[in-house]
């Protein structure tokens, strides 16, 4: 299937250092999507970027996305305490219409 | 509302009964989506209708799950029959478009015993 795998599994940084977050995936796509899950609640969609796109930015965030190498990497600058979440990325394959996700990497950012 | 409401928020139950989770999607989206998330793990991907219709199933464990979206608004996920081994959060999501950004409620957390 066309899971999304994150890497890596656990991120631990200091507030205002960067966080670097990455993904594969193995088959085509039409886009990618990535979104956070904060303890015990649903995911939000941060960001998705498209096959022919190359580099996104929203904010603090920034995506960027090789179909040559099948992944993607999501950074997150000038970390805050309350970005502390689970970041997903799902690949969204050419035909159909759904997400798969993958385990996600945990990330904490420390006061 | 304006967000994806799911409702209950809780449910426990014991093994062997029948259980019904809704959801309430964004106010327009035609795509509605079903997920199961397990502790430490991603969301699994169960069902997705668009509009009405069930255009893909195939994420359904087995027979004894059915969810159906009778006005292609609100949805409903029907467990027969549960085991504790469906215990997990279900979270709906909805999208404007089949290929658009999903919009996800808090889940439904439920646990058989």
């Amino acid at each position: 299937s066309q899971q999304g795998e994150e890497d890596p599994q656990a991120l631990s940084i200091q507030e205002g250092e960067n966080a670097t977050m990455n993904c594969s995936y193995k088959t085509s796509i039409n886009n990618l999507q990535w979104y956070r899950q904060n303890s015990g609640r649903g995911l939000v969609h941060l960001i998705l970027i498209r096959s022919n796109e190359r580099e996104k930015h929203s904010g603090r965030l920034r995506v960027t996305l090789d179909t040559s190498k099948k992944s993607s990497s999501l950074l997150i600058t000038a970390s805050r305490a309350a970005d502390t979440a689970s970041y997903f990325c799902a690949p969204k394959e050419t035909s159909g219409s759904r997400l798969t996700f993958g385990e996600g990497t945990q990330l904490t950012v420390n006061p | 509302g304006a967000g994806v409401s799911q409702t209950p928020s809780n449910k426990v139950t014991e093994k062997g009964k029948y259980v019904e989770l809704r959801c309430d999607p964004i106010s327009g989206h035609t795509a509605l989506y079903w997920y199961r998330q397990s502790l430490g793990q991603g969301p699994e991907f169960l069902i997705y209708f668009q509009g009405t219709g069930a255009a893909d199933d195939s994420g359904l464990p087995n027979d004894r799950f059915f969810a159906v979206r009778p006005e292609g608004s609100v949805s409903t996920l029907k467990i027969q029959r549960t085991e504790r081994g469906d215990s997990a959060v279900y979270l709906c999501a909805s999208s404007l478009l089949g290929d658009q950004p999903q919009h996800f409620g808090d889940g439904t957390r439920l646990s058989i015993l």
